[in-house]
């Protein structure tokens, strides 16, 4: 079976300072992997998605995560954050054979003045 | 842009009553999806549908069913509402390909009192 851990139910941080998501899935076949943004009371967006190639995936808002087949990792990083950027992040995998995404339980970033 | 609507943001409802949640997507998606979403336990499916007329169970279908008479509608119906069926409920629709992402509607808000 699929699963999806992110470690961090709340992560807190001040403003402009860096911050990474920490997102591990369980799998030993192809996967696709995938970021999403739900701001309060909106359904959820997509952040950005690793489905081949450079393991370094660039997506919407100055965030970017690492795809790490090894450590069966996908962190989302951001070097400096806004008070905008205030919402829960889900981190998803698509398993290769299967129609369904599994979500992580997501984490709640809650971001200072 | 894609576009996944539901048909309500907010409902309330009795306990025992038949709840209809509506949704629509205008990009001509194979699949179709239901979530719901709990703090602390993230998204988990509860149906999904591969094709009209076609239905798979997800994660958690207990107190659920769901019809797709047409490509574009998927409609989850609660047979009849208990209080453990509160929750924010998720529509969401893909492409029938391994390396596409979900979209997903706004969410609609359920009570059940």
């Amino acid at each position: 079976a699929q699963s999806v851990t992110q470690l961090d139910s709340q992560v807190p941080v001040f403003e402009e300072a860096p911050v990474e998501l920490r997102c591990n899935y369980s799998s030993s076949v192809s996967v696709y992997l995938f970021w999403y943004v739900q701001y309060p009371n909106q359904g959820l967006q997509l952040l950005l998605k690793y489905l081949s190639g450079s393991t370094l995936v660039k997506g919407i808002n100055g965030f970017e995560a690492e795809f790490n087949k090894s450590q069966t990792s996908f962190h989302l990083r951001k070097p400096s954050v806004h008070i905008s950027d205030t919402a829960e992040y889900f981190c998803a995998v698509r398993h290769s054979g299967y129609s369904t995404l599994t979500f992580g339980k997501g984490t709640m970033l809650l971001v200072s003045p | 842009d894609v576009k996944v609507t539901q048909s309500s943001r907010y409902l309330v409802k009795r306990t025992g009553e038949k709840v209809f949640l509506e949704c629509v997507q205008d990009m001509d998606h194979e699949n179709m999806f239901w979530y719901r979403q709990d703090p602390g336990l993230g998204l988990r499916l509860i149906y999904f549908s591969y094709d009209v007329k076609m239905k798979e169970k997800g994660d958690i279908p207990e107190g659920y069913s769901v019809s797709r008479e047409k490509k574009e509608r998927f409609s989850l119906i609660l047979e009849s509402a208990s209080t453990n069926q509160t929750s924010m409920y998720l529509c969401a629709s893909s492409q029938d390909r391994i390396n596409t992402e979900a979209f997903f509607g706004q969410g609609t808000r359920l009570t059940v009192v």
